[in-house]
C-alpha cells in the first residue's frame, strides 16, 4: 500500500457519459498529480494541484476538469466521454510543489473502460 | 512529440545476467531523470534517479548512466533476479527551470527475466 488511495479501481461506463475518479493524497503531501496512461503509451501529465490551487497543466482535454479540496483529496472529472479516454488513469502524491528527489508516489489507478 | 523515448518495448534475460534497459530524450532542459517500475494492477514505484550533474548514480544491483552529450540514459540491473519482471518507465524533468512537479515520461519496456 502506496498511502495513496484511488477509487474506484475500475470503471466501465458508456460514451457522451460523465465521470469522476477521486484520489486521496499520502497524510502529509500537499500536492496531487493526475497522469493518463492510455494502450501501449507512457504516463501522460494532466494536471497539478498544491495546495487546493493549480500548479501545472499538461495536455488536458477540455473535457476534463480536476479539483484538489481542502481536505487535500482531488476529483478528476470526464465528461462527454469518448471511445479513446479508456485508459489507466493514475494519481500520485508528493509533500511540496517541486519534484522531490524520488519524484512521488503513485496510487494504483482507476481503469476506466467506455463502450 | 515523444520528449522521451524507450525504443525497447521489451526485453527478456537470464535470471543472474545483466539487464540494460535504454532511454533517449530530446529536450536539452531537462535537468533532473528518475526510473519507476511497475507491476501489474499497481501504480508506477521509484526505482533510481540521476541529476544532469552527474553521469552515474548506483543503489545495489541498480545502476544509472547519463550521457547528456547523447541525450541517452541506461538503467543497468546486474545480477537480474526473476522478482525483476516488470514495466520499467524512465522519466525526465525540467526541475531546475519549470519548479514543477510535471514529469515526462517514456512508453515503458517490459523486462522479462527467465528463471
Amino acid at each position: 500500500d502506496s498511502g495513496v488511495t484511488q477509487t474506484p479501481k475500475h470503471l466501465i461506463t458508456a460514451t457522451g457519459q460523465r465521470v469522476t475518479l477521486r484520489c486521496s493524497p499520502r497524510s502529509g503531501d500537499l500536492s496531487v498529480y493526475w497522469y493518463q496512461q492510455s494502450l501501449d503509451q507512457g504516463l501522460q501529465f494532466l494536471i497539478q494541484y498544491y495546495n487546493g490551487e493549480e500548479r501545472a497543466k499538461g495536455n488536458i482535454l477540455e473535457r476534463f476538469s480536476a479539483q484538489q479540496f481542502p481536505d487535500l483529496h482531488s476529483e478528476l472529472n470526464l465528461s462527454s466521454l469518448e471511445l479513446g479516454d479508456s485508459a489507466l488513469y493514475f494519481c500520485a502524491s508528493s509533500v511540496g510543489w517541486g519534484l522531490a528527489n524520488y519524484g512521488y508516489t503513485f496510487g494504483s489507478g482507476t481503469r476506466l473502460t467506455v463502450v | 512529440d515523444q520528449q522521451v523515448k524507450q525504443n525497447s518495448p521489451s526485453l527478456s534475460v537470464q535470471e543472474g545476467r545483466i539487464s540494460i534497459l535504454n532511454c533517449d530524450y530530446t529536450n536539452s532542459m531537462f535537468d533532473y531523470f528518475l526510473w519507476y517500475k511497475k507491476y501489474p494492477a499497481e501504480g508506477p514505484t521509484f526505482l533510481i534517479s540521476i541529476s544532469s550533474i552527474k553521469d552515474k548514480n548506483e543503489d545495489g544491483r541498480f545502476t544509472v548512466f547519463l550521457n547528456k552529450s547523447a541525450k541517452h540514459l541506461s538503467l543497468h540491473i546486474v545480477p537480474s533476479q526473476p522478482g525483476d519482471s516488470a514495466v520499467y518507465f524512465c522519466a525526465a524533468s525540467s526541475r531546475l527551470s519549470g519548479n514543477t512537479g510535471k514529469l515526462i515520461f517514456g512508453q515503458g519496456t517490459t523486462l522479462q527475466v527467465k528463471p
